[in-house]
């Protein structure tokens, strides 16, 4: 069936990297934008960024530019989020979603479970 | 940076109906989505293209979007309709959330 399925937990200290990947199955991974949403907790829904696996074109909210990096290994149909530079404030669920045509206001219909993050010294 | 404000929160009774406004600069110009996240779960898109319900998604739920303002209706609303509902509408290429409202069923 159509999915989105997200790499484990992870903890992490302050100041290093975390990666979490999302494979997705059961569509054309190409036709999908990947997006990546978090949610710290306590707190309301907040985007972090989106690939377009097709042409590989990436986009980031301000925050988080210059420390998230997104990729996508079409021949295993998964997307990666990197996030460099760990703050104790990074610590939140993070989804991936898809969105076919991002802008066109089709909305994310599929996500992934959810990564939890957890970085703490 | 584009922003989208949205109530708190919101109280219902069994059988009514909730509305949850969504204030943007001129977001009628552009395609406003909700949300609805329940606590452990992932979200559920209930409404794109301002008005269109997905498949699978009761007839209660519904939408619009004009000048500044999107709304999402839910009528008759149910227990099961408690959540946090969140518009999202894009800026370019940013996509951009609201707050979050929580709607409780007394």
């Amino acid at each position: 069936q159509v999915q989105l399925v997200q790499s484990g937990a992870e903890i992490k200290k302050p100041g290093a990297s975390v990666r979490v990947s999302c494979k997705a199955s059961g569509f054309t991974f190409n036709t999908y934008d990947i997006i990546w949403v978090r949610q710290a907790p306590g707190q309301g829904l907040e985007w972090v960024g989106l690939m377009s696996p097709h042409s590989g074109n990436t986009g980031f909210a301000l925050k988080f530019q210059g420390r998230v990096t997104l990729t996508r290994d079409t021949s295993l149909t998964t997307a990666y989020m990197e996030l460099s530079r760990l703050k104790s404030e990074d610590t939140a669920v993070y989804f991936c979603a898809r969105e076919a045509f991002y802008g066109s206001g089709n909305g994310m219909d599929v996500w992934g479970q959810g990564t939890t993050v957890t970085v703490s010294s | 940076s584009y922003e989208l404000s949205q109530p708190p929160s919101v109280s219902v009774s069994p059988g009514q109906t909730a509305s949850i406004t969504c204030s943007g600069d001129r977001l009628g110009n552009k395609y406003a989505s909700w949300y609805q996240h329940k606590p452990g779960q992932s979200p559920v898109l209930v409404i794109h293209h301002d008005s269109q319900r997905p498949s699978g998604i009761p007839e209660r739920f519904s939408g619009s979007n004009s000048g500044n303002t999107a709304t999402l209706t839910i009528s008759g609303t149910q227990a099961v309709d408690e959540a946090d509902y969140y518009c999202q509408a894009w800026d370019s290429s940013t996509g951009v959330f609201g707050a979050g409202t929580k709607v409780t069923v007394l």
